[in-house]
């Protein structure tokens, strides 16, 4: 999987936008890009995934730069339970159920 | 909605000792891994599981690991004899195999392995 950067840590205000941002300037073309998350005592969920065009679901939007080598995740309105650890990472569609590789991922810290 | 739970929640054990940490999966899933976490840093994988045997493994899963499916529901991490540097979070994961693009993973909440 292709390295990605993401900044150590970041703080918010309760209800305020949050914009976390990922580099990955060595993606491929076929490279898919995930967001995880991992809450205080827990496992790591999945928050959302993308490939070229801007993706939302219920929890977050993916917003994918047009040359691709960089991403951010934005949580619209941050709540004290998005308080997490945040890991971007590049997939390869192919091998679909290959292991995820985790980074140090981005300590998110919201303040009420 | 359906989860992946492990158990126990936590385990101490002597060095030398075997341990073994229990998983079951979602129900419907085809794909499983283990992972772990040691205190304060990443989530390493381990090894991933489908049709009854190894995928693929890491080089930390060596000669004292082993996993198995031993019915259709449980998925088990055997460490036949631990280590103090064992001592970690060891998560269990599970997907779909849908043979597309993506295969989100669900993960358990944890096995808090403590080696003394």
């Amino acid at each position: 999987d292709a390295k990605t950067t993401q900044p150590n840590s970041m703080e918010s205000n309760e209800e305020e936008p949050v914009h976390l941002p990922c580099n990955h300037s060595t993606i491929s073309g076929t490279d898919y890009i995930h967001w995880y998350r991992q809450l205080p005592s827990q496992g790591p969920e999945y928050v959302i995934h993308g490939l070229t065009s801007n993706v939302n679901n219920r929890m977050a939007s993916l917003a994918i730069a047009e040359d691709r080598k960089s991403s951010t995740l934005i949580l619209h309105r941050a709540t004290l339970r998005d308080a997490a650890v945040y890991y971007c990472i590049l997939r390869d569609p192919i091998s679909g159920n290959t292991p995820l590789v985790f980074g140090k991922g981005t300590r998110l810290s919201v303040i009420a | 909605e359906p989860e992946v739970t492990q158990t126990p929640s936590h385990q101490v054990t002597q060095m030398g000792q075997e341990v073994i940490l229990h998983c079951v999966p979602i129900s419907n899933h085809l794909y499983f891994y283990w992972y772990r976490q040691i205190l304060g840093q990443k989530v390493e994988f381990l090894v991933s599981f489908y049709n009854n045997e190894i995928s693929e493994k890491s080089e930390i899963f060596d000669d004292q690991f082993s996993v198995e499916r031993p019915d259709g529901s449980n998925f088990t991490l055997k460490i036949r004899s631990t280590k103090l540097e064992d001592s970690a979070m060891y998560f269990c994961a599970s997907s779909e195999d849908h043979g597309s693009s993506y295969n989100e993973q669900f993960f358990g909440p944890g096995t808090r392995l403590t080696v003394l």
